[in-house]
């Protein structure tokens, strides 16, 4: 069975620090990895994927994640936070399916930035 | 970007009713729906995947004849919470696929029954 493993429940950084927010999967074959971000009261909002190819994967708002096989980690990283950055975030891991089956996820780091 | 809708946002019932919850894909096609459930302060949990002019498909443990889904479009999936139970109260949330682009996700319904 799949699963994700988000160890840091809660993460504080000051605005304008680097952030790194860890994720460990389990999965049988090749996985389909994401990070989505929930603000308070909102639906969730797709950061970054990865599906194959490179491993260093770039999405939205400034945030990369590292896909590393050997260690079954995404990662993901931001080089400078800002206090809007401030939300749950979630890793996900998903079938073969191109991202068409469901997702499992993690459960969630919830990031709090200090001015 | 892929916008998907959920409708009501905000929802309380009382006990023993049924309760339907729509998911719309507004500006694609969506031939699967997924249906979540949220707990507060914890994970999503997928509760079922629903593909048009099929039945839907239900996790383990997840019961089929209290979380009744329809796809009845390529834009429209409804969850039908019935004789619904304090128990039940939760933060449904259903996301849409293009395949190639993976899972929108709508705000979700926050459901309470008193």
């Amino acid at each position: 069975a799949q699963s994700v493993t988000q160890p840091d429940i809660h993460i504080t950084v000051s605005e304008g620090a680097s952030l790194e927010l860890r994720c460990n999967y389990s999965y049988g074959a090749t996985p389909y990895l994401f990070w989505y971000v929930q603000s308070p009261g909102q639906g969730l909002q797709l950061l970054l994927k990865y599906f194959s190819g490179d491993t260093l994967v770039q999405g939205i708002k400034g945030f990369e994640a590292e896909f590393k096989r050997s260690q079954s980690s995404f990662n993901l990283r931001k080089p400078s936070v800002h206090w809007s950055d401030a939300a749950e975030y979630f890793c996900a891991v998903g079938g073969s399916g191109g991202g068409a089956d469901g997702l499992t996820f993690g459960k969630g780091t919830h990031l709090i930035i200090q001015p | 970007g892929a916008v998907v809708s959920q409708h009501p946002s905000r929802v309380i019932c009382k006990s023993g009713t049924s309760v339907k919850i729509e998911c719309r894909s507004l500006d694609f096609q969506a031939t699967t729906m997924f249906w979540y459930r949220q707990f507060p302060k914890q994970s999503l949990m997928l509760m079922a995947t629903s593909n048009e002019g099929s039945k839907a498909t239900y996790e383990q443990g997840v019961e089929k004849d209290k979380f009744l889904i329809n796809h009845a479009s390529l834009t429209l999936s409804t969850l039908t919470v019935t004789s619904a139970h304090p128990e039940d109260s939760s933060f449904y949330i259903c996301s849409a696929t293009t395949t190639a682009e993976g899972q929108f996700f709508g705000p979700g319904t926050r459901l309470t029954v008193l």
